[in-house]
C-alpha cells in the first residue's frame, strides 16, 4: 500500500528556516516525480514544487523560488522541502504527493500524506 | 499563470441529488484538467485526470467532461461519503494552479 508521511512542521519564528520531510513507502520511490503542495488555514491548494525522479530536474512556483529548495534521496525513499526566510503568509499545511507522468512529464498527483502544519509566527 | 475558476463555491445537497461544478481556464488547456476530493483534515484524493479518466477505485457516479477551457464535475448520485470539498487542477504549464474549490454540503 502506498503510503506518504510529512514531518518536521510546528511552530518557527519570522525569518526562521524549517526542513520538511516526506518517508514514502509500497512503492519503488525513485521511479516516480514527487512534489509538494500546501494549503494556509481555510483557504485552497497551492502547488510549491516538483522533482524529477532522479532529482535532475525541479520546477518551483516562481513567487517561492529562491526561498524554498526540494531535495530528495532516493536510497531512504525521502523527499525534503527547505524553507528560509519563513514569513507568516507562509502558515500552511504542507502535503507531498506522488506524481503521476503522461508524454513524459508529471501532470497529476494520485497519493498525498496527511499532511505537515507549520505555523510562521512570533 | 493560467487561472482556474471554480463554480459555485458552494452547493447544497441531499443524497442522491445529481451534483455538477464547473471549471473555468484562463486559457486554453487542452484536456490537461484533473478533480480531487478533499475531506478535513486528509489529504486530497485524485478523482479523475485528463479531464474524464476516472483514477482506479473511484465510483463511476463520478464522470468528468469538457476540452480547452470549460469542464465539468458531476456526480450523478450523491453518497453520504461525498459530502466533502472538490478542486479541479490544470496541468498544461507550470505552476500547475488548483480552482478555489467547491464545497459539497449536506442540505
Amino acid at each position: 500500500e502506498v503510503h506518504l508521511a510529512e514531518s518536521g512542521g510546528g511552530l518557527v519564528q519570522p525569518g526562521g528556516s524549517l526542513r520538511l520531510s516526506c518517508a514514502a513507502s509500497g512503492f519503488t520511490f525513485r521511479n516516480y516525480w514527487m512534489t509538494w503542495v500546501r494549503q494556509a488555514p481555510g483557504r485552497g491548494l497551492e502547488w510549491v514544487a516538483n522533482m524529477k525522479q532522479e532529482g535532475s530536474e525541479e520546477h518551483y512556483v516562481e513567487s517561492l523560488r529562491g526561498r524554498f529548495t526540494v531535495s530528495r534521496d532516493n536510497a531512504k525513499n525521502s523527499l525534503y522541502l527547505q524553507i528560509d526566510s519563513l514569513r507568516a503568509e507562509d502558515t500552511a499545511v504542507y502535503y507531498c504527493a506522488r506524481g503521476v507522468t503522461i508524454l513524459g512529464r508529471v501532470r497529476y498527483f494520485d497519493y498525498w500524506g496527511q499532511g505537515a502544519l507549520v505555523t510562521v509566527s512570533s | 499563470d493560467i487561472q482556474m475558476t471554480q463554480s459555485p463555491s458552494s452547493v447544497s445537497a441531499s443524497v442522491g441529488d445529481r451534483v455538477t461544478i464547473t471549471c473555468r481556464a484562463s486559457q486554453g488547456i487542452s484536456s490537461w484538467l484533473a478533480w480531487y476530493q478533499q475531506k478535513p483534515g486528509k489529504g486530497p484524493r485524485l478523482l479523475i485526470f485528463a479531464a474524464y479518466t476516472l483514477q482506479s477505485g473511484v465510483p463511476s457516479r463520478f464522470r468528468g467532461s469538457g476540452f480547452g477551457t470549460e469542464f465539468t464535475l458531476t456526480i450523478s448520485s450523491l453518497q453520504p461519503e461525498d459530502f466533502a470539498t472538490y478542486y479541479c487542477q490544470q496541468a498544461n504549464s507550470f505552476p500547475y494552479t488548483f480552482g478555489q474549490g467547491t464545497k459539497v454540503e449536506i442540505k
